[in-house]
């Protein structure tokens, strides 16, 4: 079974300033994936990056980045010079291996973490 | 580019009664599910599907029914409705590729009373 777990039920950060959104995640899977999305008030859920359990390199999309440290099994998300559109929940969710074509099909997401960007 | 169409956005039941949610997509996408959402609980997964005539529940199927006859079209059937489905209904999809992102209908908001 898969678990995703974001221990931070809310977070403030001044504008123009980093943020750090913790995500780890359990999973017995050596082939996985790891999603970050964003939800405004509007309640849409936009896609903001990817990171494969193979990729060696961090992804990166503009300004957010995946910390991903697979040793402690986090995917955290780096949202660089805060914007007061970033104010939104952030959901962490991931995929697991392609055991048959299930798996594949579905992913698992955390409880989400409300990030409020203070001017 | 339609994406994923989900309909309705908000739906009021009584308790017992049942109803359909629609969901299309246009991306040709072999996999596709529905999640609810609650607060503090974040998206859980009610039942997906891999392809047309190919589905599985998820973490929380009970009391819904899915079937996929087609690969653009996955509905969800709630049975007898109860209080405890109100809630936010996100439909999505995604490809096969390994990072293939999920898309997301716009959600329903269905209250039970």
């Amino acid at each position: 079974a898969q678990k995703i777990t974001q221990t931070q039920p809310g977070m403030f950060v001044q504008e123009k300033e980093a943020v750090t959104l913790d995500c780890t995640y359990d999973t017995s899977d050596q082939s996985y994936g790891l999603f970050w999305y964003k939800q405004p008030s509007s309640g849409e859920m936009i896609f903001l990056i990817y990171q494969g359990s193979y990729d060696e390199q961090n992804a990166t999309e503009g300004r957010y980045s995946l910390n991903f440290q697979k040793a402690r099994k986090s995917a955290n998300l780096v949202i660089s010079a805060s914007q007061l559109g970033d104010s939104a929940m952030y959901f962490c969710a991931m995929r697991g291996a392609n055991a048959g074509g299930t798996s594949y099909g579905k992913l698992t997401f955390g409880q989400g973490t409300i990030l409020t960007v203070h001017p | 580019n339609a994406g994923v169409t989900q309909t309705p956005k908000f739906q009021v039941l009584k308790t017992g009664q049942s109803m359909t949610l629609q969901c299309a997509q246009d991306m040709n996408h072999e996999y596709m599910s529905w999640y609810r959402q609650d607060p503090g609980m974040g998206l859980r997964l009610i039942h997906y599907s891999v392809g047309a005539g190919i589905t599985d529940q998820g973490e929380v199927p009970n009391g819904y029914n899915v079937s996929r006859s087609t690969t653009e079209d996955f509905p969800l059937r709630l049975l007898s409705a109860a209080p405890s489905q109100t809630s936010v209904y996100f439909c999505a999809s995604r490809s096969r590729d390994r990072g293939g992102k999920l898309f997301f209908g716009s959600g329903t908001q269905l209250s039970v009373l």
